[in-house]
């Protein structure tokens, strides 16, 4: 089975920008969280969706949004970019319970570049 | 308030040996906590989860440990691989699957 998928693998903006990134779970895997990795530091939660509505988000401006689609995939968008968005975009799906509980599985993330 | 943070920012060891990470946390009331994996250019792969009614859980070749008193959990890592070199992140799950990480102790093993 495949794990969880993420497009593009890298991208580069500039500041002001608007950035779209995209997530597939894993089959069956109803639950999709969102996280920002800055270089050097751990991941840092943004959003979590489960069955298309949000359950939980980070301490992240409004310049951030996402939204869960009825095939479970979810897009992460950034507007305005700035410098301080370069980072690694990490998707996590998980089980089907919605339990806290349930193990969240990364993707490979989306590298963000912004000049 | 949310931290999780870790005692030693770069481990190394020889192969073959056994490695200790560890982490404290400040939260009392935390009671799900998960360890991971992340290679160079890959996302965290999951390693081995706890909970707080639970004193020491066991996986392949590695062993978590989880101290409530002192707020402290390890993973032990034994008989440690060069595939093993990567950096290691404790995470608190903090309700709704809000993972709060740690910044991460890089391992390093030398043959």
């Amino acid at each position: 089975d495949a794990g969880v998928t993420q497009s593009p693998t890298h991208l580069i903006k500039t500041r002001g920008q608007h950035v779209t990134l995209r997530c597939s779970p894993i089959s069956g895997h109803k639950s999709v969280s969102w996280y920002q990795q800055v270089l050097g530091q751990g991941p840092q939660f943004i959003f979590q969706y489960y069955e298309k509505e949000e359950r939980g988000r980070g301490n992240f401006p409004d310049r951030f949004s996402a939204r869960q689609f009825p095939n479970y995939s979810s897009e992460l968008n950034v507007n305005a970019l700035l410098l301080g968005d370069s980072a690694l975009y990490l998707c996590a799906s998980a089980g089907d319970s919605g339990l806290s509980t349930d193990t969240q599985y990364f993707g490979p993330g989306t590298r963000l570049t912004v000049l | 308030g949310e931290s999780v943070g870790l005692h030693l920012p770069t481990l190394s060891v020889q192969e073959g040996d056994n490695s200790i990470i560890n982490c404290a946390y400040s939260n009392s009331a935390s009671d799900y906590f998960i360890w991971y994996k992340q290679e160079s250019g890959k996302g965290p792969q999951f390693i081995i989860d706890i909970r707080s009614n639970m004193d020491k859980r066991q996986g392949q070749r590695v062993t978590v440990l989880l101290n409530k008193t002192v707020k402290h959990l390890s993973l032990q890592i034994a008989a440690t691989q060069p595939g093993d070199s990567a950096v290691y992140f404790c995470a608190e799950n903090k309700g709704f699957q809000k993972l709060v990480f740690g910044t991460g102790t890089r391992l390093l093993v030398s043959p």
